[in-house]
């Protein structure tokens, strides 16, 4: 057991650009969790699937953000046209089923 | 949605001090976790504990489901204790996890 995996770990990129963040869950997990964390703030939810299935998304992913988890093993997170207010710390969290989550180190994001 | 309200926000202790962290939350829960957060931001967990108490080490919690809070409990501190606890619950349909704002502590020398 490897442990949840994030890349890249961090990520400098111009206001307006594209990135794509990935993360590999711990192998017998079937869900998968995105979660955001600014500065002195706890993480926040953005979204989650089972399997491949997107089961739930909060409002704080706006249409630029896009996930997918194509063959219910890793996930990619897509952020569009990035803004100054997206950059944070993302962490990806896996578990199986109802049950404990673990979490990967996180890819921390600049938008300069 | 669930609130989850923790307190102190912050604690500064002397090292080989014991302290309690409390977390309040309002609404029935299927899961409760407390963390830990490095320097680096990675979550070390803690304890995965919906309901009783379990220890682990110089690290103890208690969860009373029934009235809705959690305690951790730390005894005979090190400075290798610093850094932010979080915790963080799931309700009874959602999978999500709601974090609170977190306890900053500091263990001094």
């Amino acid at each position: 057991d490897t442990g949840v995996s994030q890349n890249p770990r961090h990520k400098i990129t111009k206001r307006g650009q594209n990135v794509t963040f990935r993360c590999d869950p711990i192998s017998e997990h079937n869900r998968l969790y995105w979660y955001r964390q600014t500065l002195g703030q706890g993480p926040e939810f953005l979204t989650y699937f089972q399997n491949e299935a997107q089961l739930e998304k909060s409002r704080l992913l706006s249409d630029r953000f896009s996930a997918e988890r194509p063959k219910g093993s890793f996930s990619t997170l897509e952020i569009q046209r990035t803004e100054q207010g997206d950059s944070a710390m993302y962490l990806c969290a896996s578990s199986f089923g109802a049950n404990e989550q673990y979490f990967g180190p996180g890819t921390r994001l600049t938008v300069t | 949605g669930i609130q989850v309200e923790q307190s102190p926000p912050d604690l500064i202790l002397q090292e080989g001090a014991n302290s309690t962290l409390r977390c309040n939350f309002s609404d029935s829960v299927n899961n409760l976790q407390w963390f830990h957060q490095n320097p680096w931001g990675q979550l070390i967990n803690l304890f995965y504990i919906p309901s009783g108490t379990k220890q682990n080490g110089r690290l103890s919690a208690t969860t009373v489901a029934t009235e809705r809070y959690s305690l951790l409990y730390i005894s005979s501190s090190q400075t290798t204790d610093s850094g932010v606890y979080f915790c963080a619950v799931n309700g009874l349909i959602t999978g999500k996890l709601i974090f609170g704002q977190g306890t900053t502590l500091q263990v001094k020398p």
